[in-house]
């Protein structure tokens, strides 16, 4: 099993929809969950973290973490066409201070005019 | 944008020769770490770093080592170029309390 599973896409949404992200984890010794976005040829850039159950929203972006069921999620409301990119989930495992940051192979998204 | 810069930036370079990549940052970030993105792959990691002098390996650490001597700088060495560590290389950081977690803007490796 992989530690960090993503749908790989690509995920098509019409402009104005909301697009839904997901990524599983094996580690349920994992604290800490990322979104990235990544532009073509770009390198990724953070858009949330969330730490604890539940939803945390920042503007048009909504993550969702539930630990129970080992998984996490991103919204994005009124989807707009320079969303278009690769998300990426990334999950930082525990262990002292020996933190590794995994990552999952991303998800497509587009959103079409 | 997030202090974090990586050099070179484009390498091409030949089978059999050793090559050393720079991140330098400016965060004071404690966590520093190496990947390298391949199409159908994603970013895999490569080492990392949790403290200066202190290091482990990634998921495909195999032909690669790292130093780091100061907060500022990991390095990345591949000793013997493969056509197969052809890839983007990225390197990223975050703090201690991992809220800020950057990455430079990569390197093109090509080893023909």
């Amino acid at each position: 099993q992989k530690e960090v599973e993503q749908n790989s896409g690509p995920l098509s949404v019409p402009e104005g929809a909301i697009a839904s992200l997901n990524c599983t984890y094996s580690d349920r010794g994992s604290q800490s969950f990322f979104w990235y976005r990544q532009y073509s040829g770009k390198s990724p850039e953070l858009i949330m973290f969330i730490y604890s159950n539940g939803d945390k929203e920042d503007g048009r972006f909504t993550a969702q973490l539930n630990k129970a069921s080992q998984y996490v999620s991103l919204l994005i409301r009124d989807s707009q066409p320079s969303d278009s990119a690769t998300y990426l989930c990334a999950v930082k495992r525990s262990g002292g201070s020996n933190y590794k940051l995994t990552f999952g192979k991303g998800t497509l998204l587009t959103v079409n005019p | 944008d997030a202090g974090i810069t990586q050099s070179p930036r484009h390498k091409v370079t030949e089978t059999g020769t050793p090559v050393t990549l720079r991140c330098h940052q400016t965060e004071n970030h404690r966590y520093m770490y190496w990947y390298r993105q391949d199409p159908g792959h994603g970013l895999r990691l490569i080492h990392y770093s949790y403290g200066v002098k202190d290091t482990d390996k990634g998921e495909v650490s195999d032909g690669y080592s790292v130093s780091r001597s100061k907060t500022e700088d990991f390095l990345l060495t591949l000793e013997s170029a493969t056509s197969s560590q052809t890839s983007v290389y990225f390197c990223a950081t975050a703090d201690r309390g991992f809220t800020e977690a950057f990455f430079g803007q990569g390197t093109r490796l090509t080893v023909v």
